[in-house]
């Protein structure tokens, strides 16, 4: 079973910023099994990145995925009030077939 | 719109069953899976299994098979989560998630809105 690990797990930055996020795998992954999500206190989580690098529908361009391998990175170009919240990283792993969530990184304003 | 609508807020005793629903809208229910994620008060995202619509195949995590059983009704466009004998620990945020069957992209991409369950004697 892969294991999902995201750091740092706060990060504090101030609006304008730019913010960098990490999920390393356990082992290799296919990028294709690769997603992000953003979740806001009291709301579901949401869609912002699949396949490593592409952005889902109505998700700003200021939202970025790359990486590859065990080393994934999440970059929010310039941060937004909205952007602070809670963000993971997911895998698809087919043995057994399961999904697997990092432990999540918190963006907090500075 | 495709909506994802969860049932209602839940408080039950230890040893009580509950089933919670997951109704689909604005898309063709069979054609994406089902998946149910839990979340504690102040952790993070579980995964905890899966449904095919189409067919009721499921797949569970290790951590949850045997403690949850997930069904669904196509004709009804809704998917059940449901325990025979709840646990204080059983007490969480359960979110149901969908994915596109057969794609490329493993994704969820709408979530329900969430359904807490509150077990406590």
């Amino acid at each position: 079973e892969i294991v999902l690990t995201q750091s740092p797990g706060t990060l504090s930055l101030s609006p304008g910023e730019r913010a960098t996020l990490s999920c390393r795998a356990s082992q290799s992954v296919s990028i294709t099994y690769l997603a992000w999500y953003q979740q806001k206190p009291g709301q579901a989580p949401r869609l912002l990145i699949y396949g490593a690098s592409g952005r889902a529908t109505n998700i700003p361009d200021r939202f970025s995925g790359s990486g590859s391998g065990t080393d994934f990175t999440l970059t929010i170009g310039r941060l937004e009030p909205e952007d602070f919240a809670v963000y993971y990283c997911q895998h698809y792993g087919s043995s057994p077939p399961m999904h697997t969530f990092g432990q999540g990184t918190k963006l907090e304003i500075k | 719109e495709v909506q994802l609508v969860q049932s209602g807020a839940e408080v039950k005793k230890p040893g009580e069953s509950l089933r919670i629903s997951c109704k689909g809208s604005g898309y063709s229910f069979p054609s994406y899976w089902i998946n149910w994620v839990r979340q504690m008060p102040g952790k993070g995202l579980e995964w905890m299994g899966r449904i095919d619509p189409s067919d009721s195949s499921t797949n569970y995590s290790p951590s949850f098979q045997g403690h949850v059983t997930i069904s669904a009704d196509k004709s009804m466009s809704t998917a059940y989560l449901q325990w025979s004998s709840l646990k204080a620990s059983d007490s969480a945020m359960y979110y149901c998630a969908r994915r596109l069957s057969g794609a490329v992209w493993y994704r969820f991409d709408a979530w329900g809105q969430g359904t807490l369950v509150t077990v406590s004697s």
